[in-house]
C-alpha cells in the first residue's frame, strides 16, 4: 500500500530536549516536505527537500532541522523544543511536477 | 499581504443538496489550485487540481472551478451525504520549485441527514 509513514503519532516533551519525527515514503517519491498545522493559521511549510542531499527552508524553518540522506526518509528534528513548536506536524511527498501531495497521519506534539 | 481566505469556517447542509465552498485568494499568482479533504486526526488527502488555464474540473460528484480575474475557487459537492463531512482545504501552487502549497484555514462541513 502506498503510504507516508510518520513517527511517532504522539509525542509530549519538555523544553530543551532534542526530538526526532521520522517520516518514510514508499512511493520513491522525489518531494517530501515537512507542514505544521496551528488552529487559525492552517498549513505552512518547515522545509523541504527536492532529492536526496538538496534540502531547502520553507515558511517557518526556525527551531527545526532536516536531512534526506536516503530517498526514502525525511526525519524532522527539533534540537531545543520551546512550547511555541506545540503543533501537529505533517510530512508529504510527491513526484516531481505533478504537485499532488500525499500527507502522512499527523504527528502531534506537545512541548512542556 | 498575501492572503488566502475559505468563505467560512463552517458549514451545514441538508443531505442531498450541493454544497458550495469558496476559496479567495490576494497577491498570489498560481499555477495551479488544489483541493483535499481532512478528516478529524487524519492527515489531508487530495482530491482535485486545476489550472490556470482550466475553468471547470469534475470528477465524480465534485466540481472545482478557477476564475484567476476574481481570484477565487468555487469547490462544490453534489447530492452532498452525511460520508462527506470533513474539513476542506483549498491550496495555491506558484510553481516556482520549491513545491510549496500554500493553504486556506479550511471549511469544516457538515452534512445532515
Amino acid at each position: 500500500e502506498a503510504q507516508v509513514t510518520q513517527n511517532p503519532r504522539y509525542l509530549i516533551t519538555v523544553t530543551g530536549k532534542k526530538l526526532t519525527v521520522t517520516c518514510s515514503q514508499n512511493m520513491n517519491h522525489e518531494y517530501m516536505s515537512w507542514y505544521r498545522q496551528d488552529p487559525g493559521l492552517g498549513l505552512r511549510q518547515i522545509y523541504y527537500s527536492m532529492n536526496v542531499e538538496v534540502t531547502d527552508k520553507g515558511d517557518v524553518p526556525e527551531g527545526y532541522k532536516v536531512s534526506r540522506k536516503e530517498k526514502r526518509n525525511f526525519p524532522l528534528i527539533l534540537e531545543s523544543p520551546s512550547p511555541n513548536q506545540t503543533s501537529l506536524y505533517f510530512c508529504a511527498s510527491t513526484f516531481r511536477g505533478t504537485g499532488e501531495l500525499f500527507f502522512g497521519e499527523g504527528s502531534r506534539l506537545t512541548v512542556l | 499581504s498575501q492572503k488566502i481566505e475559505q468563505n467560512s469556517e463552517a458549514l451545514n447542509i441538508q443531505e442531498g443538496k450541493t454544497a458550495t465552498l469558496t476559496c479567495n485568494y490576494t497577491n498570489y499568482s498560481p499555477a495551479y489550485l488544489q483541493w483535499y479533504r481532512q478528516d478529524p486526526g487524519r492527515g489531508p488527502v487530495f482530491l482535485l487540481l486545476i489550472r490556470e488555464n482550466e475553468k471547470e474540473k469534475r470528477k465524480e460528484r465534485l466540481k472545482v472551478t478557477f476564475d484567476t480575474t476574481l481570484k477565487q475557487s468555487l469547490f462544490h459537492i453534489t447530492a452532498s451525504q452525511p460520508a462527506d463531512s470533513a474539513t476542506y482545504l483549498c491550496a495555491l501552487d506558484l510553481k516556482t520549485g520549491a513545491n510549496n502549497l500554500f493553504f486556506g484555514t479550511g471549511t469544516r462541513l457538515t452534512v445532515i441527514p
